[in-house]
């Protein structure tokens, strides 16, 4: 899988978009972007996920850009609830024996 | 929705005992996972199933082994718990493709 660098840390006021980068400058042809968010002594969540259109479902929005490096989570209107620890993952989704590897990820603090 | 369930959320055992962590899914997915998280770690792959009576190992298969006689369930066995084996451990299902979903893990604590 190909490897992902996010900030590990981010603030964001209550009821504000929150935009969550990730970089992925070796990410291959056929590796999807995807997001999963991980609240305090909870199991990840997944979010969302994309190969290389922007991609919106009811929980946020995530826009890739056109050269594939990089990607953005979008919290449209975060809440106090969206404090998580929030990862990005590239990989191949058609492959039942790939792991799942987390790296670091962000940690997202909404504040009232 | 989809539902991963584990057997405890907590759990506190003595070095030496054997272990069971079960875990089922509703949604007749083929493939299920055991991973373990710690700290500075990340999610480390233990062992998956692909199919009912199929299991792979993961990147971290010593002492441990799994059981999947049923589809909707896959169940962790640590053969002789060790205090290293202290940790977070999260059950994931999906299908062929796509999206991993977790249950809500089990902090085991080994003494």
């Amino acid at each position: 899988d190909a490897k992902t660098t996010q900030p590990p840390s981010m603030d964001c006021a209550e009821g504000r978009a929150a935009n969550l980068p990730c970089n992925h400058s070796t990410i291959s042809g056929n590796e999807y972007v995807y997001w999963y968010r991980q609240i305090h002594s909870q199991g990840p969540q997944y979010i969302i996920h994309g190969l290389k259109n922007n991609e919106t479902n009811e929980m946020a929005s995530l826009i890739i850009t056109e050269d594939r490096k990089s990607s953005t989570l979008i919290l449209p209107h975060a809440t106090l609830r969206d404090t998580a620890v929030y990862y990005c993952i590239v990989r191949v989704p058609n492959n039942a024996g790939n792991m799942l590897t987390f790296g670091g990820g962000t940690r997202l603090m909404v504040k009232p | 929705d989809v539902k991963v369930t584990q057997s405890s959320r907590y759990l506190v055992k003595r070095t030496g005992e054997k272990v069971f962590l079960e875990c089922v899914q509703d949604m007749d997915h083929e493939n299920m996972f055991w991973y373990r998280q710690d700290p500075g770690l990340g999610l480390r792959l233990i062992y998956f199933s692909y199919d009912v009576k199929m299991k792979e190992k993961g990147d971290i298969p010593e002492g441990y082994s799994v059981s999947r006689e049923k589809k909707e369930r896959f169940s962790l066995i640590l053969e002789s718990a060790s205090t290293n084996q202290t940790s977070m451990y999260l059950c994931a299902s999906r299908a062929d493709s796509y999206e991993q979903y977790f249950g809500p893990g089990t902090r085991l604590t080994v003494t």
